[in-house]
């Protein structure tokens, strides 16, 4: 495997159950990222992980609990959402400070909150 | 508040010519712009970025132009492919906190043959 790959591709689940999302980068990066893709909006930052410490927190709802337990996986568990948080869950990472440091992307997790 | 815009949500353009795509920034702080390009059911990639210390960078077909004064940047694509058919994100960071990108809402490229 190369680059940054993530699983499921596709989710459908209920507002009562609990479900992961695992994202993993094989590119020898120090930084990971969880983005929220929803329809006709920008991507946005959800969380930055730096070297397995998370340093930004982007004012997200606690029932999106992340978890990066090494610089090479990184995990968003997912529990009582609601039908509103049913997107495109995209993960990146990038080499930090190295200059500018471009973040590689994987393909996405569809999420449907039924 | 959008502080990364993307004005034209979609853009045709002939195979052969010149493919412009337009972003504006409000934020004065951001100094380092990227281009993303998204295909379907793929992550967003990498295509090219330009430091705020220069107003052009080209790569192969690919040009960016940032006019600072303006708050504006445009990526040029010449000649334009039926590959290069996809979704266009402009996005921007501040470099003293590099890693938070900002990103605009995308602009989508379809290349007539």
């Amino acid at each position: 495997e190369t680059g940054v790959t993530q699983t499921p591709r596709h989710l459908v689940m209920g507002m009562t159950n609990k479900k992961s999302l695992k994202c993993e980068q094989h590119l020898g990066h120090n930084a990971m990222y969880w983005y929220k893709q929803s329809a006709k909006k920008p991507l946005e930052l959800m969380f930055v992980y730096n070297f397995k410490e998370q340093t930004e927190n982007n004012s997200v709802p606690s029932r999106f609990s992340p978890e990066c337990p090494n610089s090479s996986h990184l995990f968003l568990h997912l529990h009582t959402l609601q039908p509103e948080d049913s997107a495109l869950y995209l993960c990146a990472s990038s080499l930090r400070d190295r200059g500018p440091n471009e973040q590689f992307f994987g393909p996405g997790t569809r999420l449907t909150v039924l | 508040d959008q502080q990364v815009k993307q004005n034209s949500p979609s853009l045709s353009v002939q195979e052969g010519r010149i493919s412009i795509l337009n972003c504006d920034y409000t934020n004065s702080m951001f100094d380092y712009f990227l281009w993303y390009k998204k295909y379907p059911a793929e992550g967003p990639t990498f295509l090219i970025s330009i430091s705020s210390i220069k107003d052009k960078n080209e790569d192969g077909r690919f040009t960016v132009f940032l006019n600072k004064s303006a708050k504006h940047l445009s990526l040029h694509i010449v000649p334009s492919q039926p590959g290069d058919s996809a979704v266009y994100f402009c996005a921007a960071r501040p470099n003293f906190g590099n890693e938070k990108l900002t990103f605009g809402t995308g602009t989508r490229l379809t290349i007539i043959p």
